[in-house]
């Protein structure tokens, strides 16, 4: 299994603010590293594919980067909607794993 | 609309046994690869099992092997999980997502459609 470590675990930010989350695979997984985003009581929403690419619909302020074991998920410019649980999941090889999740909370 | 709806969560003793389900609509179902997904409560997002397109593979995450099966009917659009000797540790909402192949032909995998979920709780 790969291990998946999402750092922070949490944070407190505010409107406006540019916030950088980061993953590290325990192994190399190339690119193929999802980005989720999900509010309370709700199912996750694909985010980012590939390490980098935007899913279709997901506004342009959201952006991944990384390949190998190191990736980033970072939010140019926080919305109050953008307040929620960001996972990262590899699909590397089964079973797919996910990392711990960072929730990103109103400062 | 391109949708998944699960049912059949509920109440079960430990050791019980659930079948849950997963209707889809709105897209071509026997294309592609789909997977349960699971979050007890409070915690993470954990990926429980898969299966592709002719049922000729399905994988699981070790905690469940022997003990939960996936299958699919693509004449019916649905999708099944079938668990049995069912622990504490089981409970949980429980997800159907669609996998969709993206980016450089077709390489990388994502969970692009989720259903609404379903709860599953094991206890006495």
């Amino acid at each position: 299994d790969i291990p998946m470590t999402q750092s922070p675990s949490s944070l407190s930010t505010s409107v406006g603010d540019r916030v950088t989350i980061t993953c590290r695979a325990g192994q190399s997984i190339s690119r193929f590293l999802n980005w989720y985003q999900q509010k309370p009581g709700k199912a996750p929403k694909l985010l980012i594919y590939a390490a980098s690419s935007l899913q279709s619909g997901v506004p342009s302020r959201f952006s991944g980067s990384g390949s190998g074991t190191d990736f980033t998920l970072t939010i140019s410019s926080l919305q109050p909607e953008d307040f929620a649980t960001y996972y990262c999941q590899q699909s590397y090889s089964t079973p797919f794993t996910f990392g711990g999740g960072t929730k990103v909370e109103i400062k | 609309e391109v949708q998944l709806v699960e049912s059949g969560g509920g109440l079960v003793q430990p050791g019980g046994s659930l079948r849950l389900s997963c209707s889809a609509s709105g897209f071509t179902f026997s294309s592609y690869w789909m997977s349960w997904v699971r979050q007890a409560p409070g915690k993470g997002l954990e990926w429980v099992a898969n299966i592709n397109q002719d049922v000729s593979e399905k994988y699981y995450v070790d905690s469940v092997r022997g003990r939960f099966t996936i299958s699919r009917d693509n004449a019916q659009n649905s999708l099944y999980l079938q668990m049995n000797s069912l622990r504490a540790e089981d409970t949980a909402v429980y997800y159907c997502a669609r996998e969709s192949p993206f980016g450089d032909n077709s390489r990388y995998d994502a969970f692009d459609i989720w259903g609404q979920g379903t709860m599953v709780t094991v206890s006495s």
